[in-house]
């Protein structure tokens, strides 16, 4: 079974607008982090955000925010003031347990592109 | 932040040619260094486990003879990718972790690796 959902294979948005990409997860383990990671056409993997499943308040970072519902099992990438250097790929990623030693797992990724 | 070296960046090479990856963890100690594959327009997937002083733990599917691990210290795991064929022509990245829970993992570059 899927663990990491992202359903939209690619968006695009107009420069200077917010864009919200999905992002679903299913645990058993009440103990987890989530993770959003932007891939340039480069290829490297750019850390964004992390989310921890006891987290009291949504994680930000600069014009990244991760919108947690853990009722729902949803962490959604906001990025606000979308620019032209945002297009890339996106991947939400979760870890079980909080150890850096386990494993991520990656969704399937969203293509986004920013439109001038 | 946490910088992790990925060598090389590109390798080009014949068929049944033995290559190996190196990736180094440059201002802190990793213990557990992961081994991704990555096609084009897909997602990361994860190789194996790589433990610092043992055997690496291979994702079921992974050929363990096919891609060697070593990770003889705490800032240095090799990918040998044995007998390289045109199937074996991928994308390949590391990565590793700080020891803190909630640490993310940080990525190498990335290997682009073509078999002829």
């Amino acid at each position: 079974a899927q663990k990491i959902t992202q359903t939209q294979p690619g968006m695009f948005v107009q420069e200077k607008e917010a864009v919200t990409l999905d992002c679903t997860y299913d645990t058993s383990d009440p103990s987890y982090g989530l993770f959003w990671y932007k891939q340039p056409s480069s290829g490297e993997m750019i850390f964004l955000i992390y989310q921890g499943s006891y987290d009291q308040q949504n994680a930000t970072e600069g014009r990244y925010s991760l919108n947690f519902q853990k009722a729902r099992k949803s962490a959604n990438l906001v990025i606000s003031a979308s620019q032209l250097g945002d297009s890339a790929m996106y991947f939400c990623a979760m870890r079980e347990g909080f150890q850096g030693a386990q494993k991520l797992v990656f969704g399937q990724g969203t293509r986004l592109t920013i439109n001038p | 932040g946490a910088v992790v070296s990925q060598h090389p960046s590109w390798v080009i090479c014949k068929s049944g040619t033995s290559v190996k990856i190196e990736c180094r963890s440059l201002d802190f100690q990793a213990t557990t260094m992961f081994w991704y594959r990555q096609f084009p327009k897909q997602s990361l997937m994860l190789m194996a486990t790589s433990n610092e002083g043992s055997k690496a733990t291979y994702e079921q599917g992974v050929e363990k003879d096919k891609f060697l691990i070593n990770h003889a210290s705490l800032t240095l795991s090799t990918l040998t990718v044995t007998s390289a064929h045109p199937e074996d022509s991928s994308f390949y990245i590391c990565s590793a972790s700080g020891r803190g829970g909630g640490q993310p993992q940080h990525f190498g570059d990335g290997t682009r690796l073509s078999i002829l």
